[in-house]
C-alpha cells in the first residue's frame, strides 16, 4: 500500500534554531514530492522535488530528495515565530495523478 | 481505511456539462474543505463547511456549488463546465476548522474539460 510518513509529528524549538523535518515514502510509481506549509486557510506551496540530490532553496527553507532511500527533508534555518505551522508532504504517484499525503509535522517556534 | 476519500479519481467531460465530485471523511471531523490546485501546484481554497454550514466561500464562480448532506460528506457540483475548470480538486477535513488544526487531504480528482 502506498504511504507517506512524516516525522516528527510535532516539534517545539526556540527562535533561531535550525529544524529538519522528514518525509519518507513508499509508492509504486514515484513522480514527484511536494512540500506545503499550512497556516491559516490554504496550504502554501513550498517545493516540488523530482530528482535526487538537487537541493531546492527559498530563503531560509531548503529541501532535498533521496530517491534511493525514499525520503525527503525540509530544513529551516534561523527559525522565526512566523515559521510556526503544519508542514505537509505529499507524493505524486505516477499511474494516475493522485497525491498521497503525509499526516504533517506541527512546528511551533517559541520566542 | 482511507481517511479522506474522493470520487471519482478522474473525470473527463465536455464543455457545458454538469458534473459532481464526492468527498467523504471518516475521521469524525467537523470541518471540510474544497481546494483547486493550479498548474504551479498552488492550492486555492474554494469552500469550507463546518458541521454542514458554509463558513468560507471564496471568489468562485457560482457555477460551483458545494453540498454537505452531513458533516462527513462535502460534495462539489459544477454546472456548465468550462475549459478553465480543468484542474485537480482536493477535498480536506480538519477537526474543528481552527487555524492550527492539521488538514487531512484526499488524493484528488483530476478534472479535464474538453
Amino acid at each position: 500500500e502506498d504511504k507517506v510518513v512524516q516525522s516528527p509529528l510535532s516539534l517545539v524549538v526556540h527562535e533561531g534554531d535550525t529544524v529538519t523535518l522528514n518525509c519518507s515514502y513508499e509508492v509504486t510509481n514515484f513522480r514527484s514530492l511536494l512540500w506545503y506549509k499550512q497556516e491559516k486557510k490554504a496550504p502554501t506551496f513550498l517545493f516540488m522535488l523530482t530528482s535526487s540530490g538537487i537541493e531546492k532553496k527559498s530563503g531560509r527553507l531548503s529541501s532535498i530528495l533521496d530517491k534511493k532511500e525514499l525520503f525527503s527533508i525540509l530544513n529551516i534555518t534561523a527559525t522565526q515565530t512566523g515559521d510556526s505551522a503544519v508542514y505537509l508532504c505529499a507524493v505524486d504517484e505516477d499511474s494516475n495523478y493522485q497525491l498521497i499525503w503525509g499526516a504533517g509535522t506541527k512546528l511551533i517556534i517559541k520566542p | 481505511d482511507t481517511a479522506v476519500s474522493q470520487t471519482p479519481k478522474y473525470l473527463v467531460t465536455q464543455m457545458g456539462n454538469d458534473k459532481s465530485i464526492k468527498c467523504e471523511q471518516n475521521l469524525g471531523h467537523d470541518t471540510m474543505y474544497w481546494y483547486k490546485q493550479d498548474s504551479k501546484k498552488f492550492l486555492k481554497i474554494m469552500f469550507s463547511y463546518n458541521n454542514k454550514e458554509l463558513i468560507i466561500n471564496e471568489t468562485v464562480p457560482n457555477r460551483f456549488s458545494p453540498k454537505s448532506p452531513d458533516k462527513a460528506h462535502l460534495n462539489l457540483h459544477i454546472n456548465s463546465l468550462e475549459l478553465g475548470d480543468s484542474a485537480v480538486y482536493f477535498c480536506a477535513s480538519s477537526l474543528s476548522g481552527g487555524v492550527t488544526d492539521t488538514q487531512y487531504f484526499g488524493p484528488g480528482t483530476r478534472l479535464t474539460v474538453l
